[in-house]
């Protein structure tokens, strides 16, 4: 079956910590998204990559990193320089970036 | 900037009687615009792209129309397994896709 898998579900972050989570897709898409979601908000975008070995920043990319070294994954790394990570963090993808986008299942990222 | 509201902020059903969700739109060119449905703790669901005013999609209870402001999601004869929060979202050209904050859908038995 195609489609987006992220893990884990859930993650636990102490302050001070960098957390990686993880989106991989069997689609051969090109395009890879990070969203944030926060009650009662609309998705943000925190990165996007059009192709291998290229990303660009979204509206809210501080204290956040990616890396495409492989057009199946997109792992997205949560930094110690973001101060309110708590949050449901959803991985998309697309054939390209005008194209319709398709979700994973979601992290849900939490501070102890 | 490209902006996308989304009315009401939660509706209240019950099975079998219709209604429609609206999301309305500010883009400078209007690309796509995108209905997807996200159960609680899910990733969204797509459901729709309409292209151009005028448009319409279905499926099953569910129908997608468009103007040159707005698009509506008619939901016939619901049922309580549609309860779910829908999302519409919109990009224009150049820009990257922008989220409404969503209709939070309840269908009672």
């Amino acid at each position: 079956d195609g489609g987006i898998t992220q893990s884990p579900k859930y993650l636990f972050r102490k302050e001070g910590q960098n957390v990686t989570l993880s989106c991989e897709q069997n689609l051969n898409h090109d395009a890879m998204y990070w969203y944030r979601q926060d009650p009662g908000q609309g998705l943000r975008l925190i990165y996007y990559s059009q192709i291998v070995n290229d990303f660009q920043k979204g509206d809210i990319a501080e204290g956040y990193s990616v890396s495409r070294e492989k057009k199946e994954s997109f792992p997205l790394t949560v930094t110690s320089a973001q101060k309110n990570p708590t949050a449901f963090y959803l991985c998309a993808s697309s054939t390209s970036i005008t194209e319709t986008q398709y979700f994973g299942p979601g992290t849900r990222l939490l501070v102890l | 900037e490209d902006q996308v509201t989304q009315s009401p902020e939660a509706l209240r059903l019950q099975e079998g009687e219709s209604s429609s969700l609206n999301c309305s739109y500010t883009v400078s060119g209007l690309r796509g615009l995108f209905w997807y449905r996200q159960d609680p703790g899910k990733g969204p669901e797509f459901l729709f792209t309409l292209y151009s005013a005028g448009e319409e999609k279905e499926k099953e209870r569910l129908k997608a129309t468009l103007t040159k402001k707005e698009s509506f999601l008619h939901i016939t004869a619901p049922k309580p397994e549609d309860s779910a929060t829908y999302l519409c979202a919109v990009r224009s050209y150049g820009q990257n896709f922008v989220f409404g904050p969503g209709t939070r859908l309840s269908v009672l038995p």
